[in-house]
């Protein structure tokens, strides 16, 4: 069972560029989660996805970030432009089909630095 | 709407100490609870839950039980070793929403 795959696994770039995390959920889970977690404010959800489907994106900062999610077995995080307040490591999680299965499953995370 | 409390760290033991890491909660309805940990440089992986009052979660010598009288779900160990030093996180989640709640974490030092 290889878990949730997230890459890469550090980045390091510089302000202004554009910063495309990858996430591959474990098969067979239905929800994906993308969280940030920082020293200041913890760990955050940005975005959830169900079955695909951007379901609340309340926790997007702002407009410079956008995921996707175009099949089951693959979604991206990008940041566009990135700027120094971005740096913080993002996780990725997944959670299996059913109201029984509360257990979400992370990601190793992608330690992102923006200098 | 939900939240989770939990003590602040860093919680500093020695080896063989007894741990104790509260947790409390505001939710609506009858939350399930949840206890993650994280390991250095990983993600959270999930420790113990419970869903319902009274329920006890129990794994690798860890114990939380569901108090809904005082909104408490704290996590228990009798005896910690260096390698349990890692980040605590209590979660819930309520009945009508499938997004979990997370505290800010607890970190937990112990030494030999």
């Amino acid at each position: 069972d290889a878990g949730v795959i997230q890459s890469p696994r550090h980045e390091v770039t510089e302000m202004g560029q554009e910063v495309t995390l990858r996430c591959k959920p474990i098969s067979g889970h239905n929800s994906l989660f993308w969280y940030r977690q920082t020293m200041m404010r913890g760990l955050e959800l940005l975005i959830y996805f169900n079955n695909n489907v951007p379901i609340d994106d309340s926790g997007m900062p702002e407009d410079r970030f956008s995921a996707k999610m175009p099949n089951a077995s693959f979604s991206t995080l990008k940041i566009q432009p990135s700027e120094p307040r971005d740096s913080a490591v993002y996780f990725c999680a997944s959670r299996p089909q059913g109201t029984e299965s509360y257990e979400q499953y992370f990601g190793p995370g992608t330690r992102l630095t923006v200098t | 709407g939900d939240s989770v409390t939990q003590m602040e760290g860093p919680v500093t033991l020695s080896e063989e100490a007894f741990l104790t890491i509260n947790c409390t909660y505001t939710a609506t309805g009858y939350p399930s609870l949840f206890w993650y940990v994280q390991y250095p440089g990983e993600g959270l992986q999930l420790l113990l839950k419970a869903t319902k009052a009274d329920d006890k979660g129990s794994n690798k010598g860890f114990e939380a039980t569901y108090r809904k009288e005082t909104t408490s779900f704290h996590l228990e160990k009798g005896s910690v070793q260096v390698s349990d030093s890692a980040v605590y996180f209590c979660a819930l989640r309520s009945g009508g929403s499938y997004i979990p709640t997370f505290g800010r974490g607890t970190s937990l030092i112990v030494h030999p």
